[in-house]
């Protein structure tokens, strides 16, 4: 069964810590990316890799940290350094030069 | 004037109305558009895909493409409950990579039984 999981659906992190949120994607895809949703505010693109070892900012990078050591994980790190944490984040996969993304689940972050 | 305008709404139908969900776009170099929908705390799902001027249809479901116009728009008929979620519309331009797929704000939709 193809598709894409990220874990935890929630997470709570107090205020100064580093948080890293998972992703992987079982669908050979070779492209993928980190969202971040707020009310009101659509998708925002954090990180994005097309290729493994290989990834590059998106709107909003600051603060995030990624990593793509392997085709189907592409981690999120969100750092102390991101002033507003608290966000729903995306993780989407697509096929390199192909625009239709696949999403995962979410995971919800809460910083207190 | 922002590359994607989406009517947030909310939006609210009886169950059986046709449905009609718009974006514009400023930018005229997009040439591919998308549907997603997403429910609640859920992650978006691809709707529909289209390169191409005109409509493209998928169950109760078209997607409508008007390129001198610059006006897409996501008609759902005999619509459901189950169809209450937030539409999503998301475009690109070609350049070799997905990586610039902008997304409208969303619009939710209720359809009540």
């Amino acid at each position: 069964d193809g598709g894409i999981t990220q874990s935890p659906k929630y997470l709570f992190r107090k205020e100064g810590q580093n948080v890293t949120l998972s992703c992987e994607q079982n669908l050979n895809h070779d492209a993928m990316y980190w969202y971040r949703q707020d009310p009101g505010q659509g998708l925002r693109l954090i990180y994005y890799s097309q290729i493994v070892n290989d990834f590059q900012k998106g709107d909003i990078a600051e603060g995030y940290s990624v990593s793509r050591e392997k085709k189907e994980s592409f981690p999120l790190t969100v750092t102390s350094a991101q002033k507003n944490p608290t966000a729903f984040y995306l993780c989407a996969s697509s096929m390199k030069g192909i625009d239709e993304q696949y999403f995962g689940p979410g995971t919800r972050l809460t910083v207190t | 004037q922002k590359e994607v305008e989406q009517d947030p709404g909310p939006l609210s139908v009886p169950e059986g109305a046709i449905v009609s969900l718009n974006c514009t776009y400023s930018n005229s170099a997009f040439q591919y558009f998308m549907w997603y929908r997403q429910y609640s705390r859920k992650g978006p799902e691809l709707l529909m895909y289209t390169y191409s001027s005109g409509n493209k249809e998928d169950g109760r479901f078209t997607a409508q493409v008007d390129k001198s116009s610059k006006y897409i728009s996501l008609f759902i008929r005999d619509s459901q409950p189950s169809d209450s979620a937030t539409y999503l519309c998301a475009m690109s331009a070609p350049q070799g990579g997905s990586e610039k797929l902008v997304f409208g704000k969303g619009t939710k939709l209720t359809v009540n039984p």
